[in-house]
């Protein structure tokens, strides 16, 4: 119930594509979604994020897709550029002691956008 | 990197012998995260804080401890290092509550 199942696992595409990402969770007690990138050598980095009572959120090229009866929710990256280039980890917070949160993640996708 | 570094970001040991990782902060949140990253398995949670000597387990918590004994240090050690802790380990601050986390740049250990 704790799992974050995402998929694919790796993705490549031309340049100027819609790459699309999926996850899936099955514990209803998660309440923030957020979507990371990271560059080989690096930290992930925050890139977008949804609360469930949002169908969708757009931040410049980058949107996430929401579906809260189906427990899936998706990332979809506007015309893909070779910088896009990077891992992309989905991630599920639920709300623990002490006002923290843990958050779970989905395994990676690796994408590759071709010029 | 959020104002977040560790240290050592390099360190490569020996079974059985014990291994301390820092991560230090200078913006004083509250809550902070220690994660190993692994091919395969994505990022998964050791411990976290959410306060000065506040800790809890994560979900890969076993063979490893942590210590906060003031704000901006959180430590993670490993008591008897195995290869099977060889890994990226990554340390993530949270500025607040529905707020989301922060990574460091992340320390690769090799245990031989």
């Amino acid at each position: 119930q704790q799992q974050v199942k995402q998929s694919p696992q790796s993705l490549i595409v031309q340049k100027g594509g819609i790459p699309i990402i999926n996850c899936a969770y099955e514990n209803t007690a998660f309440d923030y979604f957020p979507w990371y990138q990271q560059f080989p050598g690096k930290g992930p980095a925050l890139l977008i994020a949804i609360r469930p009572d949002v169908s969708e959120k757009k931040e410049g090229r980058f949107t996430i897709s929401f579906n809260k009866s189906a427990k899936q929710f998706s990332l979809h990256i506007m015309d893909s550029q070779p910088g896009d280039s990077a891992t992309y980890f989905c991630a599920a917070s639920i709300s623990t002691q002490g006002g923290s949160e843990k958050l779970v993640f989905g395994k990676g996708t690796k994408l590759t956008v071709n010029p | 990197d959020a104002g977040i570094t560790q240290s050592p970001r390099h360190k490569v040991t020996e079974t059985g012998t014990p291994v301390t990782l820092r991560c230090h902060q200078t913006e004083n949140h509250r809550y902070m995260y220690w994660y190993r990253q692994d091919p395969g398995h994505g990022l998964r949670l050791i411990h976290y804080s959410y306060g000065v000597k506040d800790t809890d387990k994560g979900e890969v918590s076993d063979g490893y401890s942590v210590s906060r004994s003031k704000t901006e240090d959180f430590l993670l050690t490993l008591e008897s290092a195995t290869s099977s802790q060889t890994s990226v380990y990554f340390c993530a601050i949270r500025p607040g509550e529905r707020e989301t986390q922060y990574f460091g740049p992340g320390t690769r250990l090799l245990v031989l």
